[in-house]
């Protein structure tokens, strides 16, 4: 049974580029949800989704960054037109319902460079 | 959520008992305590919750005080695999309540030979 998967591991961008991290949650888990960490901090709530619909957005940044979970697919957070500042550790977790905190399954992220 | 302090960190002979505090004091009577752990460069790993009984499992012990204002999680043998941040979360478990888990600083554990 394999764990949340994240891809890339490493991903490199010039500013200006569009960034795509891909997260594909365990089988049987319909919520996923975003975070961020960027050096020397800890991770930050980003947005919490469940199949084709967006849950709770409220630590996304309002400009350049989406997120979206299709019925059939991974989720995706997508950044736009990306700056060095978004240069972090992007952790997606996974978990078969709602409010159960213990079902949480982390991914071993997406570290994106922006150079 | 509780707001919880954590020491920044703390070292501990391999083999020996780890006992990590952390302080919640404005914890309210429906919060639950979380411990999460990140190992360098990996996604954080859950450990163990409880609300107001102390708690067991494989990996670790969590005492909550009778009060539910502080709580420590202990790791009994500790190896060096174990070296890692800690991170202590309060918040309210189901309801209207989902994953958004609010990570503060924690307590970097070194654990030495």
């Amino acid at each position: 049974n394999a764990g949340v998967m994240q891809n890339p591991r490493h991903l490199v961008r010039r500013r200006g580029q569009e960034a795509r991290l891909r997260c594909s949650p365990m089988k049987g888990h319909s919520h996923v949800y975003w975070y961020r960490q960027l050096p020397e901090e800890g991770l930050k709530f980003m947005v919490y989704l469940q199949k084709e619909n967006i849950i709770d957005e409220s630590g996304m940044p309002k400009e350049r960054f989406s997120a979206e979970f299709p019925k059939e697919g991974p989720s995706i957070l997508r950044i736009q037109q990306v700056v060095r500042g978004d240069s972090a550790a992007y952790f997606c977790a996974s978990s078969p319902g709602q409010g159960r905190n213990y079902g949480y399954t982390f991914g071993s992220g997406t570290r994106l460079t922006v150079v | 959520d509780a707001k919880t302090t954590q020491p920044p960190s703390m070292d501990c002979a391999e083999g020996r008992a780890a006992n990590l505090p952390c302080n919640h004091s404005t914890i309210s009577g429906n919060e639950y305590v979380y411990w999460y752990r990140q190992i360098h460069s990996q996604g954080p790993q859950y450990i163990i919750h409880g609300l107001k009984n102390n708690e067991t499992n494989e990996m670790a012990s969590l005492i909550i005080t009778e009060d539910r204002k502080s709580s420590t999680l202990i790791l009994p043998h500790a190896t060096l695999r174990d070296t890692a941040v800690y991170y202590c979360i309060v918040r309210v478990e189901g309801g209207t309540s989902y994953g958004k888990l609010t990570f503060g600083q924690g307590t970097i554990l070194t654990v030495h030979p």
